[in-house]
């Protein structure tokens, strides 16, 4: 099944304590990224990648950073986390091409720093 | 600059009744797919409908249908004969060619009360 994986799903921690959410896909896409959610502002892009050892800063890519050492996984870094950093967290997932550019999101990770 | 506006913010219904949630994109791509997610209570993300630039076609699916109007840059989405299952919140997004940015509108909240 296609799918797209996050971990964990719920997380409350610190202000300043370093956590990683892991994020794998299982559809051997090219395309991965990180969107945090809050209200009334919908998605907003915090990195992408276009490959492996290939990325890129998003809308909001303070406080945050990703690595793409393998195609499946694209985990998110937390070095200190600040309280304004928590938020519902969603890993996706899409391919290149004009034929198919549905991205697959995972379950999101909600996130209290506090 | 790409841009997605939902200007309802929230809508509440009597089930059965039909709703229609506006979505307004910007963008400079003539190239560009457009998207509806919905997003229930539980959090996850789920894929409705994905309409490229070029398809101007409007989509029915069941008690879903989409009217897709590229002069008034809108991608409007009708929910006919609403049912309380259709609580949700409901996101549209606009992607770049290739499907490696998503930009989300803020998102409008549906309430069918029964």
């Amino acid at each position: 099944e296609a799918q797209v994986t996050q971990n964990p799903r719920y997380l409350i921690t610190v202000t300043g304590k370093k956590l990683t959410v892991t994020c794998s896909q299982n559809m051997n896409h090219e395309y991965m990224s990180w969107y945090r959610q809050d209200p009334g502002l919908g998605l907003r892009q915090i990195y992408y990648s276009m490959n492996v050892e290939v990325t890129d800063k998003g809308d909001v890519p303070e406080g945050y950073k990703v690595s793409r050492k393998e195609k499946r996984n694209f985990p998110l870094i937390l070095e200190s986390p600040s309280p304004n950093q928590t938020s519902l967290y969603f890993c996706a997932s899409s391919s290149p091409g004009l034929g198919n550019t549905e991205a697959f999101f995972g379950q999101g990770t909600r996130l209290t720093v506090v | 600059a790409q841009k997605v506006t939902q200007a309802q913010t929230e809508i509440s219904v009597v089930e059965k009744e039909d709703v229609t949630l506006d979505c307004v994109y910007e963008t400079r791509d003539t190239t560009y797919y457009l998207f509806w997610y919905k997003q229930p209570p539980s959090g996850e993300l789920v894929f409705l409908i994905r309409r490229n630039s070029f398809d101007e076609q409007n989509e029915i699916s069941g008690r879903y249908s989409w009217n897709f109007q590229k002069s008034t840059s809108s991608f409007n989405f009708t929910i006919t004969a609403s049912q309380v299952v259709d609580s949700a919140v409901y996101f549209c997004a606009l992607s770049h060619p290739y499907g490696q940015n998503f930009v989300f509108g803020p998102g409008t909240r549906l309430s069918v009360l029964p």
